[in-house]
C-alpha cells in the first residue's frame, strides 16, 4: 500500500494534556500534510510540511519529518475538548493526496 | 478564504436512478479539483482529479462511466453518479487546488449519498 497509516488508530488523553500521532509512508514524497476531519464532515487543512524541512509549527501543533524513517508526527499540546477529532497525514506527490486510515483522537473535558 | 462549496450535503436515490453532486470554489479559482469517497470510519480515497476544460484522470479501478465528472470552469466541478447501486452509498467529499500553485487541498463539506 502506498498510503500513509496512522499511529495509534485512536487516542483519549484528557482536556490540556498533549496529544501526539504518527503517520508512516512508504514511497517519496514532496510533502506531507495534515488534515482534521469532524464527524460527517469535510477535511481542514492544518499543516503542510516540505521533503526538505524537518521542523514546523502552527499555533499548538508540531510537525515533524523524518524522511529517512519515512514517518511523521503531529503534536497538539494542552489540548482542548474542541480538539475532538480524526486526524489524517496525507502523503503529497504531483500535487495528489494518498490519505492514511486517519488517528481518531477523543479529548476529555 | 478558499473555502469549497457542495451541493447536495445529503441525498437517496433508488437504485438505477443518477445523482448529481456539484463542487464549488467560493473565492478562488480552481484549475484543479479532486474527488474522493469515504466509508465509515475509513481512509478518504481519490476517485479522479478533474482539470478544468479537459477530461478528468481517474484512479485504478474507478469505473468512468460510473462516476462522470465535469470540470466546466474555474469554480465548478460536477460528479455524476450513474445508475447508482446501493455499494455506491458513501460520503463524496470533493477538494480544490488554487492556481497560486501550492500544494494544499482545500476541502468541500462532503455530500453524504444512500441509494436505497
Amino acid at each position: 500500500s502506498q498510503q500513509g497509516e496512522e499511529d495509534p488508530q485512536a487516542l483519549s488523553i484528557q482536556e490540556g494534556e498533549n496529544a501526539t500521532m504518527n503517520c508512516s509512508y512508504k514511497t517519496s514524497i514532496n510533502n506531507l500534510q495534515w488534515y482534521r476531519q469532524n464527524s460527517g464532515r469535510g477535511l481542514v487543512h492544518l499543516i503542510l510540511i516540505r521533503s526538505n524541512e524537518r521542523e514546523k509549527h502552527s499555533g499548538r501543533l508540531r510537525v515533524t519529518l523524518d524522511t529517512s524513517k519515512k514517518s511523521s508526527s503531529l503534536l497538539i499540546t494542552a489540548s482542548r475538548a474542541a480538539d475532538t477529532a480524526s486526524y489524517f497525514c496525507a502523503r503529497g506527490s504531483n500535487y495528489k493526496l494518498t490519505f492514511g486510515k486517519g488517528t481518531l483522537l477523543t479529548v476529555n473535558p | 478564504g478558499a473555502v469549497v462549496s457542495q451541493h447536495p450535503s445529503r441525498v437517496i436515490c433508488k437504485s438505477g436512478t443518477s445523482v448529481k453532486i456539484e463542487c464549488r470554489s467560493l473565492d478562488f479559482q480552481a484549475t484543479t479539483m479532486f474527488w474522493y469517497r469515504q466509508f465509515p470510519k475509513q481512509s478518504l480515497m481519490l476517485m479522479a482529479t478533474s482539470n478544468e476544460g479537459s477530461k478528468a484522470t481517474y484512479e485504478q479501478g474507478v469505473e468512468k462511466d460510473k462516476f462522470l465528472i465535469n470540470h466546466a470552469s474555474l469554480t465548478l466541478s460536477t460528479l455524476t453518479v450513474t445508475s447508482a447501486h446501493p455499494e455506491d452509498s458513501s460520503f463524496y467529499i470533493c477538494s480544490a487546488k488554487g492556481l497560486a500553485g501550492g500544494y494544499e487541498q482545500y476541502f468541500g463539506p462532503g455530500t453524504r449519498l444512500t441509494v436505497t
